[in-house]
């Protein structure tokens, strides 16, 4: 299929808490996964990528895990904060396209 | 030094009306692409021209006609717009080349557009 499964839609966590968006591809074939936040009014912005090789990724309070046998992939966010707050999007790559997950809308209560 | 910009910011114009919304990068990207994003925030891919060949047309209208001149500027033309229309677009680039192409994606700011 053409979809990225994505989970949950929307998250409300306290500040400090761990988030975690789960998402699940089709393709096999896809060999990279990156992350975006996007912020009201602005445009997505990567913040966190893996490459099918690998099986985990970590960027200070950001991690990514991958596994390609269940073909899900999974961003973890530690001590949460309200500037975390944003909408989240998954995406796979096959050949020349990125297929996007239908976004999470993150919300870190202070 | 914006790596990927697009023009106009907004777009407000009448249904029927034809618009061009336009997306230069200077990363030196092979790909470039359009993206639609609706009210409900889905990330739609529109087309993607890899040096300047189309390479991907998803199901989209052939009211929209996408136009790359080089590789660095990847411009859209609408024809006859219809409510539905109304979006936020979103110019992106990559480089598909070297590593198996597993580079991401470089957005623009987004054009929004809305139909009277």
């Amino acid at each position: 299929g053409e979809n990225v499964e994505q989970h949950p839609s929307t998250l409300s966590v306290q500040e400090g808490d761990s988030a975690v968006i789960k998402c699940t591809y089709s393709d096999s074939a896809s060999n990279y996964f990156p992350w975006y936040k996007q912020e009201l009014g602005k445009r997505p912005q990567l913040i966190i990528d893996i490459r099918s090789n690998v099986g985990e990724k970590k960027d200070q309070r950001i991690a990514v895990t991958l596994n390609k046998t269940a073909k899900h992939f999974s961003l973890h966010i530690t001590e949460t904060q309200p500037e975390d707050s944003a909408v989240y999007f998954c995406a796979e790559r096959r050949t020349y396209k990125y297929i996007f997950g239908t976004g999470t809308r993150l919300k870190v209560l202070a | 030094d914006t790596a990927v910009s697009q023009t106009p910011k907004y777009l407000v114009t009448q249904m029927g009306n034809d618009k061009s919304i336009k997306c230069e990068q200077n990363l030196g990207h092979d790909t470039m692409y359009w993206y639609k994003q609706d009210s409900k925030k889905f990330l739609k891919i529109m087309f993607s021209y890899n040096n300047k060949e189309l390479i991907i047309n998803e199901t989209v209208p052939n009211r929209f006609s996408p136009k790359s001149p080089d590789k660095a500027h990847l411009n859209l033309h609408i024809n006859s717009l219809e409510l539905g229309d109304s979006a936020v677009y979103f110019c992106a680039s990559s480089q598909t080349t070297g590593d198996h192409g597993r580079q991401p994606q470089h957005f623009g700011d987004g054009t929004r557009l809305s139909i009277l």
